[in-house]
């Protein structure tokens, strides 16, 4: 079974400084792996993907991810924090294969916290 | 630009009502799903269908949960009777599941609450 781990439930950084969200995964066979943003109030929405392409991967709103097979990680980076940052993360990875084909199996999520 | 709808965005009810909730996927898409997400249990997946078809219910409490896709625009999650541990909020997402799997991408929820 394929699982995702985020390091992490709380995370507090000052405007301006690196975000780093951490996500490790759990998976058999080559992972997809996705990172979402969810606003307060809102539904998910998509930040980046990694489906075996490049393994930098760069997504919406400056945030990228680097896809690690050594590390088993999929860590969510941004350089310079924005106070509309604030929201909560979900790392996940979806499945690949058998009868829960295109299932996506979810990190229990990272609230980002941007102080000024 | 596509997105998934959900309606409607806000219910409160009294337990032991009936509430029907309804999606509409993005057109084109193949599969759709239902989540809850409540504070202490997360992201909870509860159903999905593939071209209509439910693949697995597992995640619903079969007693009173039912989902169904009378066609390919409309997805519904009915609860009925409704009990206050029902409040939470419901997300549908939708998605073209092919070779290799794609994006799930979710509407705005619902928000039950349950009296």
């Amino acid at each position: 079974a394929q699982s995702v781990t985020q390091l992490g439930s709380h995370v507090s950084v000052s405007e301006g400084a690196l975000v780093l969200l951490r996500c490790n995964y759990s998976s058999s066979v080559p992972p997809y792996l996705f990172w979402y943003v969810q606003y307060p109030n809102q539904g998910l929405q998509l930040l980046l993907k990694y489906t075996s392409a490049a393994t930098l991967v760069k997504g919406i709103n400056g945030f990228e991810a680097e896809f690690k097979k050594s590390e088993t990680s999929f860590h969510l980076t941004k350089p310079s924090a924005h106070m509309s940052d604030a929201a909560e993360y979900f790392c996940a990875v979806i499945n690949a294969g058998g009868t829960s084909y295109g299932k996506l199996t979810f990190g229990q999520g990272t609230i980002l916290t941007v102080h000024p | 630009d596509a997105r998934v709808t959900q309606t409607p965005r806000h219910k409160v009810t009294e337990m032991g009502q009936e509430v029907t909730m309804r999606c509409q996927p993005i057109l084109g898409h193949n599969t759709v799903f239902w989540y809850r997400q409540t504070m202490m249990q997360g992201l909870e997946l509860l159903a999905y269908f593939r071209n209509r078809a439910p693949l697995d219910d597992s995640g619903m409490p079969k007693d009173r949960f039912s989902a169904e896709m009378p066609d390919a625009t409309l997805a519904t999650l009915k609860i009925q009777p409704s009990e206050p541990r029902d409040s939470a909020v419901y997300f549908c997402a939708s998605g073209l599941v092919g070779s290799p799997p794609d994006t799930q991408y979710f509407g705005p929820g619902t928000r039950l609450t349950v009296l």
